[in-house]
């Protein structure tokens, strides 16, 4: 079975900082992909960034990077100059096949930035 | 069109009333979600759609009923709820083999 672990419930940031939210996870599949939502308090749910087990380099999306580390299982979303509307709850997920991709999420972190 | 439509935003609606949750694409996805989340949780699944069949139900009370009528349109139709069931339902699609998921706004339900 997969498992995805965000230990952050909360996390503050100075507006215009860096920000690092933790993610680590299980699987025995040798293919796997993780991904990055953002869902701000409007409820939708916004796919930020992908890393797939197998790729050579760290997936990177604007402001977004993801560090990957394999063999510690961590995939740590990485924000580099927050702004104040990156202020949301962020959710690490894991895809699983069943049919169709589908994700397994973590349980979120909630991210303020402050001015 | 690159976006997941759902209606409506917020539903009020008691234990005995009768009413329908709408989601549409028009992104020709094949693969259509639809998920519950609580506050402060992550999303849950509830069922899967692909190719208009469905393909995975997450044991869920047939109080909430799902339909496909067609490859752009999923409806989740709702009886006899209880207070529990309030929470944000998310409707999502995928394109054929694809990784991502593409969201709509959700609706707000409130059973009162």
């Amino acid at each position: 079975a997969q498992k995805i672990t965000q230990t952050q419930p909360g996390m503050f940031v100075q507006e215009k900082e860096a920000v690092t939210l933790d993610c680590t996870y299980d699987t025995s599949d040798p293919s796997y992909g993780l991904f990055w939502y953002k869902q701000p308090s409007s409820g939708e749910m916004i796919f930020l960034i992908y890393q797939g087990s197998y790729d050579q380099q760290n997936a990177t999306e604007g402001r977004y990077s993801l560090n990957f580390q394999k063999a510690r299982k961590s995939a740590n979303l990485v924000i580099s100059a927050s702004q104040l509307g990156d202020s949301a709850m962020y959710f690490c997920a894991m895809r699983e096949w069943r049919g169709s991709y589908i994700p397994t999420f973590g349980r979120g972190t909630s991210l303020i930035v402050h001015p | 069109d690159t976006e997941v439509t759902q209606t409506p935003k917020h539903l009020v609606m008691g234990m005995t009333n009768k009413k329908s949750l709408k989601c549409e694409q028009h992104m020709g996805h094949r693969a259509m979600y639809w998920y519950k989340q609580k506050a402060k949780k992550p999303p849950e699944l509830m069922f899967v759609y692909s190719y208009e069949k469905l393909s995975i139900n997450e044991s869920v009370p047939s109080r909430f009923s799902p339909e496909c009528p067609n490859s752009s349109l999923l409806n989740l139709h709702l009886h006899a709820l209880q207070p529990e069931d309030s929470a944000l339902y998310l409707c999502a699609s995928s394109p054929k083999g694809s990784y991502e998921q593409y969201f709509g706004p959700g609706t707000r339900l409130t059973v009162t």
